[in-house]
């Protein structure tokens, strides 16, 4: 079975620093992973999609890569925003159960002036 | 604009109420998916299905039916309430074919707020 950790659990960063978020998994045969950020009391917004042959993925000032050999995925911000501020979860697809994600518990970001 | 659709967006019932929460899509995704999101427990993966007529259980499907006639509604059934279920529940619709298709990955709906009292 599928287990992710994110780690921070919780982070306060002021504007205009680069950040890295990171998830851990323990199960290699990954069919894809996503990346979402989550608004209080919102849904679930896409950020970024790797492919199990890629390795990352940028969009803006976002960047995701995706190591299989080490079990771990980074979602690196650059020059952060207050509007940056929200919770961050990783998903994993399996091969085989590619329509079931498993989700990490979220690191919740705060952007400050 | 296209993306999944959930209502209510909020709801509360009494113990041994039954309800249903919908959910529609417009984007042709074969996958359809529920979740659930509690304080500590992340999002866990209720009931899913990879096509019309075509469903499967997830990690916690107790208390819980669906069915896929459409495949553009995924509705999800609380036969009897509980106040265990008191939860923020997300549809998911998904298109997983590696492509060019712009809307390839999960998409997710806004939530319903239920509370089970």
């Amino acid at each position: 079975k599928q287990e992710v950790t994110q780690i921070p659990a919780a982070l306060s960063v002021p504007e205009g620093e680069n950040l890295v978020l990171n998830c851990s998994f323990t199960d290699s045969a990954i069919y894809n992973l996503q990346w979402f950020r989550q608004d209080p009391g919102k849904g679930l917004t896409s950020l970024l999609l790797i492919q199990s042959s890629q390795r990352e993925q940028t969009s803006g000032r976002l960047n995701a890569s995706l190591d299989k050999s080490s079990g771990r995925s980074t979602l690196y911000i650059a020059a952060s925003q207050p509007g940056d501020s929200a919770t961050y979860l990783c998903a994993f697809a399996n091969t085989g159960t590619a329509s079931k994600l498993t989700f990490g518990t979220g690191t919740r970001l705060q952007v400050t002036l | 604009n296209a993306g999944v659709t959930q209502t209510p967006k909020f709801q509360v019932l009494k113990t041994g109420q039954s309800m249903t929460l919908q959910c529609a899509q417009d984007m042709n995704h074969e996958y359809m998916s529920w979740y659930r999101q509690d304080p500590g427990m992340g999002l866990r993966l209720i009931h899913y299905s990879v096509g019309a007529g075509i469903t499967d259980q997830g990690e916690v499907p107790n208390g819980y039916n669906v069915s896929r006639s459409t495949t553009e509604d995924f509705p999800l059934r609380l036969l009897s309430a509980a106040p265990s279920q008191t939860s923020v529940y997300f549809c998911a619709s998904g298109y997983l074919r590696p492509g060019k298709r712009s809307n390839y990955g999960y998409t997710f709906g806004s939530g319903t707020r239920l509370t089970v009292v």
